[in-house]
């Protein structure tokens, strides 16, 4: 079936460590996105790709980073810089030119 | 810099009702529109896509209307049933270089009782 796989389900992070969330799609989307959501609040843009081998920040970057390698794959890492990293991420990709945008399952991930 | 809006928070009816939710958005230069439903814990489902040449979308019980010079958009749910109870979410694109990123509103978390 083609989807947007992202793992691990769930996540935990001891302080001071980096992790990386894995987002996975098979429906030859260009365009994928990274997003955070706090309880209660909306999604907030991290990182998006509209190319292989290019990214760009989005409105809550620091403490972030992401690779695009490869087409189907953009992972993001949470580093220690991130002072607050619980939440939950969500992964998405879309067509380009169009914009009807589809989202994994997410991943939660807490700071023990 | 978009601003994107919600009400109500939240809302609960009986099974049956019609209803109707609301989106506003604070820059009328949007590429499109796009409502989402989201379950606890889970990840974004994808409803409607309204264009911003286009004045609504439907999809079975579901109707999405967009107004671009009011900077509002509704969704409309006919006759709701338990199985709708979830967090409903618009999200506007701008479009342009800026196409695909997504702005949204905070949610309307709606609960349909038996």
């Amino acid at each position: 079936d083609g989807g947007i796989t992202q793992s691990p389900k769930y996540l935990f992070r001891k302080e001071g460590q980096n992790v990386t969330l894995s987002c996975e799609q098979n429906l030859n989307h260009d365009a994928m996105y990274w997003y955070r959501q706090d309880p209660g609040q909306g999604l907030r843009l991290i990182y998006y790709s509209q190319i292989v081998n290019d990214f760009q920040k989005g409105d809550i970057a620091e403490g972030y980073s992401v690779s695009r390698e490869k087409k189907e794959s953009f992972p993001l890492t949470v580093t220690s810089a991130q002072k607050n990293p619980t939440a939950f991420y969500l992964c998405a990709s879309s067509m380009t030119g169009s914009t009807e945008a589809f989202f994994g399952q997410g991943t939660r991930l807490t700071v023990v | 810099k978009q601003e994107v809006t919600q009400i109500p928070a939240a809302l609960s009816v009986p099974e049956g009702e019609n209803l109707v939710l609301n989106c506003s958005f604070t820059d009328s230069a949007i590429y499109n529109l796009q409502w989402f439903r989201q379950d606890p814990g889970k990840g974004l489902t994808s409803l409607l896509l309204i264009q911003s040449s286009q004045r609504e979308q439907t999809s079975g019980r579901l109707n999405a209307s967009l107004d671009k010079s009011s900077g509002r958009s509704t969704l409309y749910i006919a006759a709701s049933q338990p199985g709708d109870s979830a967090t409903y979410l618009c999200a506007a694109d701008a479009g342009g270089t800026s196409y695909g990123k997504l702005t949204f509103g905070q949610g309307t978390i709606l609960t349909v009782h038996p």
